[in-house]
């Protein structure tokens, strides 16, 4: 079974701080995602990777980086947290060529107050 | 989200009973993938398909590209099976990723 780490599972944090949500997996994919899910919502993709190097933008960009400095790690920065960012995150990764099957971690909460 | 209409958006159902989800989609999806989040908040996988139908205990799904639609057919519900699904499809002709927007399943003694 595919193995993504998700690193902190819990965050308080304040308004204007910056916050750093880390992925790690070991499932040597290509591909990984930063998605955020708000009730009534779904998956709403943040910025994405195919590989070391890499990244692209998502669906809902603005306020968020993104970093991937190897194949098994993707981290997520907010630089100036807002209360808009309060919600759950959910790195994936995937297989080559097209996505594939996903594979995700078990969401980071973020409170910004 | 506007690729992917996923229905009903909230179920109730009985313990014992049954009943279907589904996604329709706009495009052409190559693939889709099935979840449930859980009360601890992770989202487990519960199929992936490329075509055709998979089964897995009380759970079904079907998934034609043809058509534009994947169903999530779920017979003798437990209390544990309560929680929100997101169908999530590849399109084929960028391979992005689209989820719908969730059904909560509440299952009732």
């Amino acid at each position: 079974e595919a193995a993504v780490t998700q690193s902190p599972r819990n965050k308080v944090a304040v308004t204007g701080g910056k916050v750093t949500l880390s992925c790690n997996q070991t499932n040597n994919h290509n591909n990984m995602y930063w998605y955020r899910q708000d009730t009534g919502h779904g998956l709403r993709l943040i910025h994405y990777s195919y590989g070391a190097g890499s990244t692209e933008k998502g669906d809902i960009p603005d306020g968020y980086k993104a970093s991937r400095p190897s194949q098994e790690n993707f981290s997520l920065i907010l630089e100036l947290a807002t209360p808009s960012q309060t919600s759950v995150y959910f790195c994936a990764s995937g297989g080559t060529g097209g996505a594939g099957q996903l594979y995700f971690g078990e969401g980071s909460k973020l409170t910004v107050l | 989200g506007d690729q992917v209409e996923q229905s009903p958006s909230a179920l109730s159902l009985h313990e014992g009973t049954g009943s279907a989800l589904r996604c329709n989609f706009t495009t052409t999806m190559r693939a889709v993938q099935w979840f449930r989040k859980n009360s601890r908040g992770s989202l487990i996988n519960l199929f992936y398909l490329a075509s055709g139908t998979k089964e897995n205990g009380r759970l079904k799904s079907a998934f034609d590209s043809k058509e534009r639609y994947s169903t999530l057919h779920i017979r003798d519900a437990q209390l544990e099976d309560s929680g929100t699904y997101f169908c999530a499809a590849e399109a084929t002709s960028n391979n992005r990723i689209f989820f719908g927007d969730g059904t909560q399943l509440v299952v009732k003694p």
